[in-house]
């Protein structure tokens, strides 16, 4: 079935060093979104891709969306320990459900 | 906005017991998800309805879990009976337009544990 994968699953960043997690869908995605969730809190939507090839940035974030539209990744520049946590992609399942990948959890040496 | 409301967020019981999870969406949104999360299997969709009526409730792993929305906001995730693999968080979600294609808000969620 469709499957959203994503690497790696676990990674741990010494303060100010660069992050980057992807995600890969075995087929074609009409849209990726990317999601946030801090230790015991619950997941909040950062952004979606929509278009073959788009980058989007926020901050020290940058999020790309390949051209093929079946992966993506989230880069972080200069980690701060306020970006622990866990980085999930979504897409889309047959058109109406949202798939997670299995996320990255992101923790940062100060 | 209040943003998506669930309760109880902890929940204790004994195998056995039966186990209402409550959510109220954001109002507006007319998309309502159950989601559960374990360290095993990541986060799942159990089930998620449109204009409350139930549209894809393949991820409901078996009878003993069932869900309603009577109305456009409220909706209940009932375990009945409870058995301890059930221990999880669940969250729920709600969303301006249907399924996939749009940015879903997420409740603070319920962390239930099954002894």
């Amino acid at each position: 079935g469709q499957q959203v994968m994503q690497i790696p699953q676990y990674q741990h960043v010494q303060e100010g060093e660069d992050f980057t997690t992807y995600c890969n869908s075995s087929t074609t995605l009409s849209n990726i979104q990317w999601y946030k969730q801090r230790p015991g809190g619950h997941p909040v939507f950062l952004i979606q891709l929509v278009k073959s090839g788009e980058v989007k940035k926020q901050k020290r974030l940058t999020f790309q969306f390949g051209e093929a539209k079946k992966n993506s990744s989230l880069h972080i520049t200069a980690t701060q320990t306020t970006d622990v946590g866990t980085y999930f992609c979504a897409g889309p399942r047959y058109g109406n459900k949202l798939v997670f990948g299995a996320g990255t959890i992101l923790r940062v040496k100060s | 906005d209040a943003g998506v409301i669930q309760s109880p967020r902890h929940e204790v019981t004994e195998m056995g017991q039966e186990v209402t999870l409550r959510c109220k969406p954001i109002s507006g949104h007319n998309s309502l998800f159950w989601y559960r999360q374990t360290m095993m299997r990541g986060l799942e969709l159990l089930i998620y309805f449109n204009n409350n009526v139930p549209i894809d409730d393949s991820g409901m792993p078996e009878d003993r879990f069932s869900a309603k929305m009577p109305n456009a906001s409220f909706s209940t995730l009932k375990i009945q009976p409870s058995e301890p693999r059930d221990s999880a968080v669940y969250f729920c979600a709600s969303s301006f337009g249907q399924g996939g294609s749009y940015e879903q808000y997420f409740g603070p969620g319920t962390r239930l544990t099954v002894t």
